[in-house]
């Protein structure tokens, strides 16, 4: 079965802090990865998805990036933190070709003071 | 007006009684629609696919009305344990970007 990890699960930075947080999925191959913010009281915003090694589509213009070095590997980075930057973020996987089944893993609390 | 809206609740209603919600779509060329359940502070969890035709999984039912726009959930005979937020997914064109979460509603059962 496939299983999604995320680490860490709570983290709390100050601004101007670098972020790096990382996703992998295990027991599929060729997934599509996304990456979620979630803020208090808010719906998801997608950040990033990415169908495929080094291919990287952005939604939103910010001050995060991402990054798939590997096929079940995503990564999500900041070189600066700002304070809207707080907030909890989810990464997601789904098959090749079915974008609306999404599996989401366990999440991060990242708080920026 | 939001892509895709939803009353925030909270709906408070006793255990065993039937609660629905909805929520509406403002693009008319959306194509694929969803509901996922989202436990406090946990990671959003596919609850169930909507079908044009209707669908129907256990106490829970989800319809879809493309000519006003809305899809809606209807849990019969409610547990303690569908305590939740449910948000409401569309998705425009079938698109791994065109995805749009609801804010979701949140359902608190009490016993």
């Amino acid at each position: 079965s496939q299983t999604i990890h995320q680490w860490p699960a709570t983290l709390v930075q100050p601004v101007g802090s670098p972020l790096s947080l990382e996703c992998t999925v295990e027991g599929t191959s060729n997934p599509n990865l996304y990456w979620y913010r979630q803020a208090a009281g808010r719906g998801l915003q997608l950040l990033f998805y990415s169908v495929g090694i080094g291919q990287i589509s952005s939604e939103v213009p910010q001050n995060l990036s991402a990054s798939r070095p590997q096929d079940r590997q995503f990564i999500l980075s900041s070189k600066k933190l700002l304070l809207s930057d707080s907030g909890f973020y989810l990464c997601a996987w789904s098959g090749r070709g079915r974008p609306n089944e999404q599996f989401f893993g366990p999440g991060t609390r990242l708080t920026v003071l | 007006r939001k892509e895709v809206e939803q009353d925030p609740g909270p709906f408070n209603v006793p255990e065993g009684a039937t609660v629905a919600f909805n929520c509406t779509y403002s693009n008319s060329a959306s194509q694929s629609f969803f509901w996922y359940r989202q436990d406090c502070r946990k990671e959003p969890k596919l609850l169930m696919s909507v079908y044009s035709s209707g669908n129907e999984d256990g106490r829970f039912t989800a319809q879809l009305n493309r000519a006003s726009q809305y899809i809606s959930l209807l849990i019969r005979d409610s547990k303690l344990s569908d305590s939740a937020t449910y948000l409401c997914v569309v998705n425009q064109y079938s698109s791994a970007s065109k995805i749009i979460f609801g804010s979701g509603t949140r359902l608190s059962i009490r016993p």
